[in-house]
């Protein structure tokens, strides 16, 4: 069965430091991945994605994300984490034969602390 | 920017009601879904829609319906309310089969409580 995992229910990082969220995928030929995020009582808003082409995409508000077929996996990084980056991040992927649907991980809840 | 709205940020019903919650968008996307978001499981497919009057069942469609009637208006129906079915509901849209930029666009989402 096609699946997302984010192994991660939460991840806390202080202020200032890198911040990862972990996402694999489990779907077969080459999807297209994406990454969401949801503040408090609000719809999903998207963050980046990766279609074709270099494997590290740039997206909103400083976040990256790298892209590895080998270990299927499309990690969401940051530098340099802000408080207000706090919130719930979902991975999504969108299966080759059927690129009009989304199937989305669990979630992971974000904290930031100052 | 893209927009897309539904009817009411917070519902409350009873048990047995009919409900109904409409997502409206307007990018003249061709497709339209319904989600429901429950902690712990992410967002699960409930329907999807990929024209008018056209409509495709997705993960959990069970005690749910949907109405398509024009392309930028999509009907999400309880014919039935139960409290199972107390949950965050997020419409979202998309342009069809890769003729845009792949991405869907979610409204601010329905939290409704069924009591």
């Amino acid at each position: 069965a096609q699946s997302v995992a984010q192994p991660e229910d939460q991840v806390n990082v202080a202020e200032g430091n890198p911040l990862t969220v972990k996402c694999t995928y489990s779907v077969s030929g080459n999807p297209y991945l994406f990454w969401y995020v949801q503040y408090p009582n609000r719809g999903l808003q998207f963050l980046l994605k990766y279609i074709t082409g270099d494997n590290l995409v740039k997206g909103s508000y400083g976040f990256e994300a790298e892209f590895n077929k080998s270990q299927t996996s499309f990690h969401l990084k940051k530098p340099s984490a802000l408080v207000s980056d706090s919130a719930l991040y979902f991975c999504a992927v969108s299966p080759p034969l059927s690129t009009d649907k989304l199937i989305f991980g669990t979630g992971t809840r974000l904290q930031v602390f100052p | 920017d893209v927009k897309v709205t539904q009817s009411s940020r917070y519902l409350v019903k009873r048990t047995g009601e009919k409900v109904f919650l409409e997502c409206v968008q307007d990018m003249d996307h061709e497709n339209m879904f319904w989600y429901r978001q429950d902690p712990g499981l992410g967002l699960r497919l409930i329907y999807f829609s990929y024209d008018v009057k056209m409509k495709e069942k997705g993960d959990i469609p069970e005690g749910y319906s949907v109405s398509r009637e024009k392309k930028e208006r999509f009907s999400l129906i309880l014919e039935s309310a139960s409290t199972n079915q107390t949950s965050m509901y997020l419409c979202a849209s998309s342009f069809f089969g890769g003729t845009g930029d792949y991405e869907q666009y979610f409204g601010p989402g329905t939290r409704l409580t069924v009591t």
